[in-house]
């Protein structure tokens, strides 16, 4: 069965600086697809950014980024510039291709100070 | 972009009645829909599948009786809770992929349920 692990509880960032948020994951599959959600205070869940295992490249979006570590099953979102609209919970998830159920890390509740 | 549209927002009901959860997909049809709940400060648990014309499927431990899905068209899911008791408070959102060539869902805005 696959996991998902997110070991930051809770992480703050000053206002313009870069965060790094972590997430690992378990599974025996070699393709596979990686998301990054942002849940504001709202609780709409928001794509910030996806990742397909068989692609090397790591996946961008403006101001966020990851590190796709497929060896190390890792996979980390950068927030660059952080904004205060980035205040949110971020939940890291897993999905087999076709199956569209999604494996959710326990998330990491992102402060941004200004 | 996608839209799925979830109703209410907000329900607040005495224990033992039944509550009914509406999802929508506004703009594109969904044959198959997904229903989490999240309880406070924790991540989303995945309680069951909504499968068009077809009986859902329900993940381990959920209860299929108290919770009763029905999608009876391509745009509309439906998760009635039944005799509710309030540990079935907590937040219900679903969520559906627009198509085969689109491997994310889009969520609806989730329904906070309070059972009194």
């Amino acid at each position: 069965a696959q996991t998902v692990t997110q070991s930051q509880p809770e992480m703050s960032v000053q206002e313009a600086e870069t965060v790094t948020l972590s997430c690992t994951y378990d599974t025996s599959e070699s393709n596979y697809y990686l998301f990054w959600y942002k849940q504001p205070p709202s609780r709409q869940m928001i794509l910030v950014i996806r990742q397909e295992a068989y692609k090397q490249q790591n996946a961008t979006e403006n101001r966020f980024s990851v590190n796709f570590q497929k060896a190390a099953k890792s996979f980390s979102l950068k927030i660059s510039d952080s904004q205060l609209g980035d205040t949110a919970m971020y939940f890291c998830a897993f999905m087999k291709p076709g199956t569209y159920k999604y494996i959710f890390g326990t998330g990491t509740r992102l402060k941004v100070l200004a | 972009g996608a839209v799925v549209s979830q109703h209410p927002s907000w329900v607040i009901c005495k224990s033992g009645t039944s509550v009914k959860i509406e999802c929508r997909s506004l703009d594109f049809q969904a044959t198959t829909m997904f229903w989490y709940r999240q309880f406070p400060k924790q991540s989303l648990m995945l309680m069951a599948t909504s499968n068009e014309g077809s009986k859902a499927t329900y993940e381990q431990g959920v209860e299929k009786d108290k919770f009763l899905i029905n999608h009876a068209s391509l745009t509309l899911s439906t998760l009635t809770v039944t005799s509710a008791h309030p540990e079935d408070s907590s937040f219900y959102i679903c969520s559906a992929p627009r198509g085969a060539q689109d491997e994310k869902l889009f969520f609806g805005s989730g329904t906070q349920l309070s059972v009194l």
